[in-house]
């Protein structure tokens, strides 16, 4: 089954700092990765997607990236502020299984 | 928000005690699944289920059981052979199977075993 490594597991970075978090994943049949993210005592919300046959994808301050061939991708923020301060998962699909298979998550925290 | 509602949100059980977690969804979804939270331990697939009648294990389905007799609903039954339940349990609804689009997570349930 799809197997999905996450790090860091935590990262602090200055307000205006750019965050980068990277996932690998194991199966190659995997075709679709969303970002999840976590604030404290709340669900978790998707803020970003990416699809196999996409390389990169990008909306205001996050974007993330695909290596199909090395099978990563990575969660890029820029700018960023206090309330980016939370948990965030990145996760993979197989499509025939439809099988939502999450990273172990990463917090991030954003310091004045 | 998000049409998918987990009740209760907090539990309480006493060892050897099975207990059910309800997890409901109005958004026509046809996947469903749980997930258990553990600090530093990221989301940890239960089960997952892609249509009525129909359901796999996840990663950790050992000591849990489920049913999806209705589209709306998949309860999550935590039994007594279930080693270590205390933790954070989520439920999440994604719209088509084999479709990747966004999942929706209810509020989640802490349980507690006492």
């Amino acid at each position: 089954g799809e197997n999905v490594e996450q790090h860091p597991s935590t990262l602090s970075v200055q307000e205006g700092d750019s965050a980068v978090i990277k996932c690998t994943y194991s199966d190659s049949a995997s075709n679709y990765f969303p970002w999840y993210k976590q604030e404290l005592g709340k669900r978790p919300q998707l803020i970003i997607d990416i699809r196999s046959n996409v390389g990169e994808k990008k909306d205001q301050r996050i974007a993330v990236t695909l290596n199909k061939t090395a099978k990563h991708f990575s969660l890029h923020i820029t700018e960023t502020q206090p309330e980016d301060s939370a948990v965030y998962f990145c996760a993979a699909v197989t499509g025939t299984a439809s099988k939502l298979t999450f990273g172990t998550g990463t917090r991030l925290q954003v310091t004045l | 928000d998000g049409g998918i509602t987990q009740s209760p949100k907090y539990l309480f059980r006493k060892e050897g005690q099975n207990v059910t977690l309800s997890c409901e969804q109005n958004l026509n979804h046809d996947a469903m699944y749980w997930y258990r939270q553990d600090p530093g331990q990221g989301l940890r697939l239960i089960y997952y289920s892609q249509i009525v009648n129909d359901f796999q294990k996840g990663d950790i389905a050992e000591g849990y059981s489920v049913s999806r007799e209705k589209k709306e609903s998949f309860p999550l039954t935590v039994t007594s052979a279930q080693k270590n339940p205390t933790a954070f349990y989520l439920c999440a609804s994604s719209p088509r199977k084999g479709i990747n689009t966004e999942a929706f997570f209810g509020q989640g349930t802490r349980l507690t075993v006492v």
